[in-house]
Formats: structure tokens, sequence, C-alpha cells
């Protein structure tokens, strides 16, 4: 049973590039989220999808974008990437609010 | 708004040793509340959750009681091991919400 996946596992970027990061999960959850993990400050929300076809920021949404491609992937794209996007990204999926969330394994992300 | 706050890192404690982290939250009505642990290089994992006031969650020799009337819910374990060497997050969904507001973590070290 894979659970929640992401892809890549380690990325570095220059200043201005842009990527993607892929999540999917295969447990039929209805909500999937984005979170970033840095030093001291916990886990903060990016955005996140209570269901197919919404979307929603969260806590920190300023310099992403999401997609929800089906029920079972959930992209964060960064268009344009910043010293201060350098962090590990978490991917997680839910059956529904309120309910636990299940993790990715994480993406680290450093942008030079 | 919604917070936690748990008890500053890190923390290093002899195998065998008792263990307690404290979590106090703010939030408006009656939150879920979860403990999340971070094992090295993994992603995070539901440790234990209590979703009312006075339930107590328990796994794997940890138990931690939603307490309304301290707005807490301390981790505590009675003989920590080697293997629970991780970092642990204090969590809350508030109700009619779903997304979850993290503490910032403790790291435990336990030595042999």
């Amino acid at each position: 049973n894979a659970g929640v996946t992401q892809t890549p596992k380690f990325q570095v970027l220059k200043t201005g590039q842009s990527m993607t990061l892929q999540c999917a999960q295969d447990m039929n959850h209805n909500s999937m989220y984005w979170y970033r993990q840095d030093p001291g400050m916990g886990l903060r929300l990016i955005y996140y999808s209570a269901s197919e076809g919404t979307t929603d920021k969260g806590e920190v949404p300023n310099g992403y974008n999401v997609s929800r491609l089906n029920k079972r992937e959930f992209s964060l794209r960064l268009e344009s990437a910043a010293p201060s996007q350098t962090s590990v990204y978490f991917c997680a999926s839910s059956s529904q609010g309120r309910e636990t969330q299940y993790f990715g394994p994480g993406t680290r992300l450093l942008v030079l | 708004g919604n917070s936690v706050t748990q008890m500053e890192g890190p923390v290093t404690l002899s195998e065998e040793a008792f263990l307690t982290i404290n979590c106090t939250y703010t939030a408006t009505g009656y939150p879920s509340l979860f403990w999340y642990v971070q094992y090295p290089g993994e992603g995070l994992q539901l440790l234990l959750k209590a979703t009312k006031a006075d339930d107590k969650g328990s796994n794997k020799g940890f138990e931690a009681t939603y307490r309304k009337e301290t707005t807490s819910f301390h981790l505590e374990k009675g003989s920590v091991q080697v293997s629970d060497s991780a970092v642990y997050f204090c969590a809350l969904t508030p109700r009619g919400n779903e997304k979850l507001t993290f503490g910032t973590g403790t790291r435990l070290t336990i030595i042999p």
C-alpha cells in the first residue's frame, strides 16, 4: 500500500526557475494538503483541496499555485522560485475534515 | 486565531526515563487534538488523537489527555526507548474547519 507519494525527493533550483511538486494518494481520500516545514516554525499550510475541483488558500499561499488534477493527484507549482522558498514540502491527505491526515515522505527544495 | 504552543526542545533523556512534552492550545469551541511524530528522514505520522474533553488518546505506550479546563494536551510515556527518538508535533483542528494548526515541534533524543 503506497499511501501518499511525492516526487521529486530532492531538488535544487536557481532563483527565478519554475517547478512543480507532484503528490498522489491511493487511499480514495477527498481532502489533500500542501505544507512547508521550516526550522523552528513547525508545519504551515500552503493550500488545501477539500474535494476534486476545489482548492483554497492556507496560511502561506504567496508564491505558489496548486492544481487538483483528479481525486488522486494534487500538485504544487512554484512559478518563479525565491530563496525564501527553500524548505521541506509535505503533501497530506485525509478522508474528510478533522480526520487523521496521512503524510508523504517530503520533498526537500533548495533555491539558490 | 488558533494556535498551539509546545515546550521548547531539544529534549534529551536516558533510556527508560519518564517523558512529558507539554502542549497548550488556543481555539474557539472544542477542537480535535493530535500528536504527530516525525522519525528521521520521514514524513509525519499520527501518534494519537482525542476529539472531546477528557478523552485520552494512547498508542505505542504514549498517552495524552484532552484537558479543556487547562487547554492542554500533554504527551507522556512511562519508559522511553532509543527508538522513540524523533520530532513530536502537537496539532489541532477547530470544529467546522479541516485545517491542521501545528506547534513548532519538539526534538526528542533518547540515549542508551
